[in-house]
């Protein structure tokens, strides 16, 4: 079983960049969330993506929009970057829609300092 | 919206001592609640959770946690702490389509 893996680990970008993280989801999950965890806080929900459709989001301006292929792998992408966009972003993905039965599957997530 | 709030930022225990690991909870209907730890530089992993039955929930690495509906309390316990298990803990709630976690408590089991 492949578990989530996402890529680049870590990322340094100046401010007013554009960022595109990436997420392979566990295989035979369809569902994919990513999450912002600032240092020192608990991750914070930025949106899911259900069957390539985007299903719910938190409260995150619009800069920060995402992707889900067919082969339900995932892009996250942060336009004009800001300065406290610097984190850790982590995808996790899950088997259901809405799944309270199934926990989430985190991979290891990238770290985005932005200088 | 359901949310989780852990107490404690910190909490510190010898090996070999019992230890706990607070959450409280705020839900409408039945609680559905989650433990997950995080070690240095790696993602959040499973490690419990409750969604009915028992009171008692048991999980990986020797962790147990205690749902109290009186007090809204979903602790995490272990009953022999290993240094190992120094790491970041959190406790979680569904809402909807996003989990929602607690600030996160660092667990520092020293020798």
């Amino acid at each position: 079983e492949t578990g989530v893996t996402q890529s680049p680990t870590h990322l340094i970008k100046t401010r007013g960049q554009q960022v595109t993280l990436r997420c392979s989801s566990q295989s035979g999950h369809n569902t994919v969330s990513w999450y912002q965890q600032a240092l020192g806080q608990g991750p914070q929900f930025i949106f899911q993506y259900y069957r390539e459709e985007e299903n719910g989001r938190g409260n995150f301006p619009p800069r920060f929009s995402g992707l889900q292929f067919p082969n339900y792998s995932s892009e996250l992408n942060v336009n004009a970057l800001e300065l406290d966009d610097s984190a850790l972003y982590l995808c996790a993905s899950s088997s259901g829609q809405v799944d309270y039965n199934s926990p989430l599957h985190f991979g290891n997530g990238t770290r985005l300092t932005v200088t | 919206a359901q949310s989780v709030a852990q107490p404690e930022d910190q909490v510190n225990v010898a090996e070999g001592n019992p230890l706990t690991v607070k959450c409280t909870y705020s839900v409408s209907g039945n609680p559905y609640l989650f433990w997950y730890v995080q070690y240095p530089n790696r993602g959040l992993q499973f490690l419990l959770k409750y969604i009915t039955g028992d009171n008692l929930v048991k999980g990986s690495y020797g962790f147990e946690a205690e749902f109290n509906k009186s007090q809204t309390s979903f602790h995490l316990k272990k009953p022999s702490a290993l240094v190992s298990d120094s790491a970041l803990y959190f406790c979680a709630v569904p809402n909807n389509n996003d989990m929602r976690f607690g600030a996160g408590t660092r667990l520092t089991v020293k020798p």
